[in-house]
């Protein structure tokens, strides 16, 4: 079946500093494709909807200059988390699908960023 | 998505069948889904359920769908350790999707 990939898988980084979070459709092309954010013990909340070609669309209360995504080719979208404070440490999850149908949306394996 | 509520926690005994409840406030979705998620690790679709469906089944998976009362659950049958997990309850829109608070599954030997 599709496979959508993250990398890195956990991630440690100070404050102040940037990390780029990467996420690949292996086997589809994806012009859409949707970055998640999942607090311990909390819910995923969907954070934006990443558009090959054009900018990112962000959900209420999403800093869009804080999350800088670029969704350059269509099985690669990059969630860039910039000047990273202890706040932001969590579990990133993004998505891909290949249609609309209920079993066509697959998520990746996330990553886990801790910012010290 | 606050319009998808779950109970946080459920604790049975291996071998006893386990319900877990969701409920939802927008009903516009076609699917309505289930995943699992276990420690450190991303999400595992089990099943999903079509919204104008009642009920759906699938091996030990049972899914049922109140539209009425806009209330979805999944019932494991013969519960075993290895189901140990959170499972998410998640409706979409056109691929956006959102999700229940999780519901730790914690099952006893």
């Amino acid at each position: 079946g599709a496979v959508v990939s993250q990398h890195p898988s956990r991630v440690i980084c100070k404050s102040g500093t940037s990390v780029k979070i990467e996420c690949r459709s292996l086997d589809f092309q994806a012009t859409t494709m949707f970055w998640y954010r999942q607090f311990p013990k909390k819910s995923l909340m969907l954070m934006a909807t990443s558009n090959e070609g054009s900018k990112a669309t962000y959900e209420q209360g999403v800093e869009k200059d804080k999350f800088l995504i670029n969704h350059a080719s269509l099985t690669l979208s990059t969630l860039t988390v910039t000047s990273a404070h202890p706040e932001d440490s969590s579990f990133y999850i993004c998505s891909a699908g290949q249609g609309t149908s209920a079993d066509t949306q697959y998520f990746g394996p996330g990553t886990r960023l801790t910012v010290l | 998505g606050e319009d998808v509520e779950q109970s946080l926690f459920l604790s049975v005994r291996e071998g006893d069948s386990s319900v877990i409840n969701c409920t939802y406030t927008d009903s516009s979705s076609t699917y309505l889904y289930w995943y699992k998620q276990e420690p450190g690790a991303g999400l595992q679709l089990l099943t999903y359920i079509f919204s104008n469906m009642d009920m759906k089944q699938d091996q030990r998976l049972t899914v049922l769908l109140n539209k009425k009362d806009k209330h979805l659950s999944l019932r494991i049958a013969d519960t075993q350790t290895g189901d140990s997990a959170i499972y998410f309850c998640a409706r979409d829109n056109f691929n956006k999707f959102y999700f229940g608070s999780g519901t730790k599954l914690n099952v006893k030997p």
